[in-house]
Order: structure tokens, then sequence, then C-alpha cells
């Protein structure tokens, strides 16, 4: 079955730092999704990535697709407060019904 | 537009108790899921219906069934409830795409559901 990875589990940051979060797979992606979820709030799309190699950036995030579509990142720049949350990606295969959450990266900033 | 509204938003349930979970969205999308978000382990798929009439089972379906009512409604009912269900219960919706998961999911506000 296919296998998903996120690392890290949990990331502290000290505002104004960069970190990345990484989530790799056992097999060719479909196609990737990242998620952002508040403390006590639901899950709300970030964005979607389709193409080998694709980068996508919003503002200080920037995502990323591996060459061979098994693996993406989501970096973030200069944090601040705002970015607290869960990071989740969502990998689909490219077979029907396969699609999974990674298990998500807590972070937590302190200013 | 609300989106995808989720009722009720808490519940305490006795072992062996049954209740059902409502899920309804206004956003005229095909598909819908329901999520279990424990801990450490993300979200991981209870069921979830491709389009009107159709329901599958996810990577956690044991103890669960679901219905989908309409295309509006999906619930997901707990025949005897277990402390092992004890979770935050999150229900989504999308557009069905060329293929699964190429559409954005837009998540209720969730439920969080206690068993003793």
């Amino acid at each position: 079955g296919q296998q998903v990875m996120q690392i890290p589990q949990y990331q502290h940051v000290q505002e104004g730092e960069d970190f990345t979060t990484y989530c790799n797979s056992s097999t060719t992606l479909s196609n990737i999704q990242w998620y952002k979820q508040r403390p006590g709030g639901h899950p709300v799309f970030l964005i979607q990535l389709v193409k080998s190699g694709e980068v996508k950036k919003q503002k200080r995030l920037t995502f990323q697709f591996g060459e061979a579509k098994k693996n993406s990142s989501l970096h973030i720049t200069a944090t601040q407060t705002t970015d607290v949350g869960t990071y989740f990606c969502f990998m689909t295969t490219d077979s029907w019904g396969k699609f999974q959450f990674g298990a998500g990266t807590q972070v937590v900033v302190t200013p | 537009n609300a989106g995808v509204t989720q009722t009720p938003k808490f519940q305490v349930l006795k072992t062996g108790q049954s209740m059902t979970l409502q899920c309804a969205q206004d956003m005229n999308h095909n598909s819908m899921y329901w999520y279990r978000q424990d801990p450490g382990m993300g979200l991981r798929l209870i069921y979830y219906s491709a389009s009107e009439g159709t329901t599958d089972k996810g990577e956690v379906p044991n103890g669960y069934n679901v219905s989908r009512l309409n295309k509006r409604e999906f619930s997901l009912r707990l025949e005897s409830a277990a402390p092992s269900q004890t979770s935050v219960y999150f229900c989504a919706s999308s557009e069905l795409g060329s293929t699964w998961g190429n559409q954005p999911q837009h998540f209720g506000d969730g439920t969080r559901l206690s068993i003793l």
C-alpha cells in the first residue's frame, strides 16, 4: 500500500526564522495538495501541485513538487506568529481511490 | 454561504450508545468525505462518496456506517460507540475531478466526540 511520511512531526521556530516541512511517498503521485489547520480549527486548502518539479509561491510560502513526483516540500520564509498551526500534505496516486493525508507538521512560533 | 455544516459540534456518549453525525454542504459538490483526527495521526479517511448514490470505505471504516442522503447531505453513524472512537470528526466536500484528489476539499468545523 501507499506509504506516506511527513517530517518533522513538530517544529519549534523563532519568529523571523525559516523552516521547511517535507512529505515523502513510496509511490509516484499524480498530485499533492497542502492544507493548514490553525489550533482548534479545520484544515484549509493552501495549494495544489501537479507537474514534476513544479514550484509555486504564496507570499512567504514556497511549495515544491519533486522531479520524480514522490516528494514535496513547504518552505516558509521569515516565520510570523500567524504561521502557527499544523501543515498537512494530501497525496493522491494515479490509481482511483488512492489518497491519503500525511500526519502533519505542527509549527509553534515564539516571538 | 455556509460551506460545510456539521452537527453537533460537541457530543459525549456512553459506550454502546449510537448516534449519527450530520453533514451538509451548499456548494453543489459531488464528492463528500468523513475523516477522523487523532493527535499525531493526521486525518484518516473513514468513508467517502464520489457522487450521490455511491459510498466507499476509506482507511478506517470499522465501527461506522454512512448514508449519502442526497447531493447535499452525508451522514456518519456509530452503531455501538466505543472509547476508541473518541476523536474529532471532520466532514469535507469537493468537486469530482478528472482524477481522485485533484480538487480542493472544503472542511466543516468538526464534531468533537467523547465516548466514556
